[in-house]
C-alpha cells in the first residue's frame, strides 16, 4: 500500500517566517504534488514535480517555492508566512505510467497551519 | 484552460434514499475524470475514475462528453456514505499527471 507521510500535522508559525512542510513517498513514484485545501475553494494545486530537481507552477503558486533533492522527498517552502496561507496543505504522489497519462493520486493525511 | 464545478456544496439525503452528486468540466480535449472521497477524520482516497468503467461501493459515475458531466450515483445511500467528495479532470493533452479538482461538495447521510 502506499504510504504518503507529511512531516506534521500541526503547525504553528508567525507572519515572516520562514516555513517547512516536508512530505516524502515511500513507493518510488515520478510525480509529487502540493495543494492547499480550503473551505468552498476545493484543492487547489501549487506545485508539482515530474522527477528529481524537476518542477512546475501550478494554479497558486504565488508566495511558495518548492525543493525536490531526492524522488522521495518534495518540500514545500513559504518563503515569508503570511495570514492568508493559513491553509489545510495535502502533499500527493502519483506514479508515472506512459505519455499523457499517470495512475492514480495518493495523498497523506494533510498538515493543518496556522500562521498567527 | 480546464475547469470543474461541482454546483452542490452540501447535500443532504436520507438513508436508503438515491443519491447524485453533480460534476460539471470544461475542457476543450480528451479529459479523465475521477472522484476522490474524504471521510471525516481520514486522507482523501480514489473512489473511482472513469476509463476503469467499474463500481465502488455501489457508486458509479458515467461520462457524458456531450453534456460535459461526470455525475456520481448511487441507488440507495448509507449513513457510512457520508464525506466530502470531490470530482477531478486531468487534461492529456496538457500535464497528464495534475488533476484540476472542484469545490467539493459535503454529503451527509440521514438515518
Amino acid at each position: 500500500d502506499v504510504k504518503v507521510t507529511q512531516s506534521s500535522r500541526y503547525l504553528v508559525k508567525r507572519t515572516g517566517e520562514k516555513v517547512f512542510l516536508e512530505c516524502v513517498q515511500d513507493m518510488d513514484h515520478e510525480n509529487m504534488f502540493w495543494y492547499r485545501q480550503d473551505p468552498g475553494l476545493g484543492l487547489r494545486l501549487i506545485y508539482f514535480s515530474y522527477d528529481v530537481k524537476m518542477k512546475e507552477k501550478g494554479d497558486i503558486p504565488e508566495g511558495y517555492s518548492v525543493s525536490r533533492e531526492k524522488k522521495e522527498r518534495f518540500s514545500l517552502i513559504l518563503e515569508s508566512a503570511s495570514t492568508n496561507q493559513t491553509s489545510m496543505y495535502l502533499c500527493a504522489s502519483s506514479l508515472w505510467v506512459d505519455r499523457g497519462r499517470s495512475g492514480p493520486q495518493h495523498f497523506g493525511d494533510g498538515t493543518r497551519l496556522s500562521i498567527l | 484552460a480546464q475547469r470543474v464545478t461541482q454546483p452542490e456544496k452540501l447535500l443532504s439525503v436520507f438513508k436508503g434514499a438515491p443519491v447524485e452528486l453533480k460534476c460539471n468540466y470544461s475542457y476543450s480535449g480528451s479529459p479523465e475524470l475521477f472522484w476522490y472521497v474524504q471521510y471525516s477524520r481520514q486522507r482523501l482516497q480514489l473512489l473511482l475514475r472513469h476509463i476503469s468503467r467499474e463500481s465502488i461501493k455501489g457508486f458509479t459515475a458515467d461520462l457524458n462528453k456531450g453534456e460535459t458531466s461526470f455525475h456520481l450515483k448511487k441507488p440507495f445511500a448509507q449513513e457510512e456514505d457520508s464525506a466530502m467528495y470531490y470530482c477531478a479532470l486531468s487534461g492529456l493533452e496538457t500535464s497528464g499527471s495534475r488533476l484540476t479538482f472542484g469545490e467539493g461538495t459535503q454529503l451527509t447521510v440521514n438515518p
